[in-house]
């Protein structure tokens, strides 16, 4: 069955540091990998995704991803965090039907 | 584009009630999806429409829930009667097809007393 896993619950980083957060997921095909952004009592949005063609994609507000399929992995990182970077991150993958998967999500804070 | 629109964004009900969730998908959008989210189940599918026909359903925990999506531009979601277990935050979202990324409105967050 297809899953999302996203091994850090929580994370802290100091404005300024670079951020790695980290999803690996398990689906037979090539899989549709994104990664949502969710703001304290707002929706999800979109920060990046991946289709096929180069695994480093770019997304929006300087984050990027990698994705390895060697590792299953799709991991998120910005080289230097933001205050308003401070949200739950999460790790999504689709099956041709349609239906996303999530990982549980990360929460991510960020000290001054 | 307005975006996905959700309401109400806040109920609160009494146990035993009837509630009402609308979604308003963006135009031109075939997919619609609702999700809830709590703290213990994280986000979970509930069901999805494609062309207004409801494809997956597997996700709808009981009979008291059912949704609906009488036209391309509206969705309800009805819970029949309400349970405390079912407050959470109810999410809609919409897509271009199952390739292409949802869109998800701002929630609406129940809480059943």
């Amino acid at each position: 069955a297809q899953s999302v896993t996203q091994p850090d619950i929580h994370i802290t980083v100091s404005e300024g540091a670079s951020l790695e957060l980290r999803c690996n997921y398990s689906y037979g095909a090539t899989p549709y990998l994104f990664w949502y952004v969710q703001s304290p009592g707002q929706g999800l949005q979109l920060l990046l995704k991946y289709f096929s063609g180069d695994t480093l994609v770019q997304g929006i507000k300087g984050f990027e991803a990698e994705f390895k399929r060697s590792q299953s992995s799709f991991n998120l990182r910005k080289p230097s965090v933001h205050w308003s970077d401070a949200a739950e991150y999460f790790c999504a993958v689709t099956s041709n039907t349609g239906k996303l998967i999530f990982g549980q999500g990360t929460t991510l804070q960020v000290k001054p | 584009d307005a975006g996905v629109i959700q309401s109400p964004r806040h109920e609160v009900t009494e146990m035993g009630q009837e509630v009402t969730l609308r979604c308003k998908p963006i135009s031109g959008h075939d997919y619609l999806f609702w999700y809830r989210q709590t703290m213990m189940r994280g986000l979970e599918l509930l069901i999805y429409f494609n062309n207004n026909v409801p494809i997956d359903d597997s996700g709808m925990p009981e009979d008291r829930f059912s949704a609906k999506m009488p036209n391309a531009s509206f969705s309800t979601l009805k819970i029949q009667p309400s349970e405390p277990r079912d407050s959470a935050v109810y999410f809609c979202a919409s897509s271009n097809g199952t390739e292409y990324e949802q869109y998800f409105g701002p929630g609406t967050r129940l809480t059943v007393t």
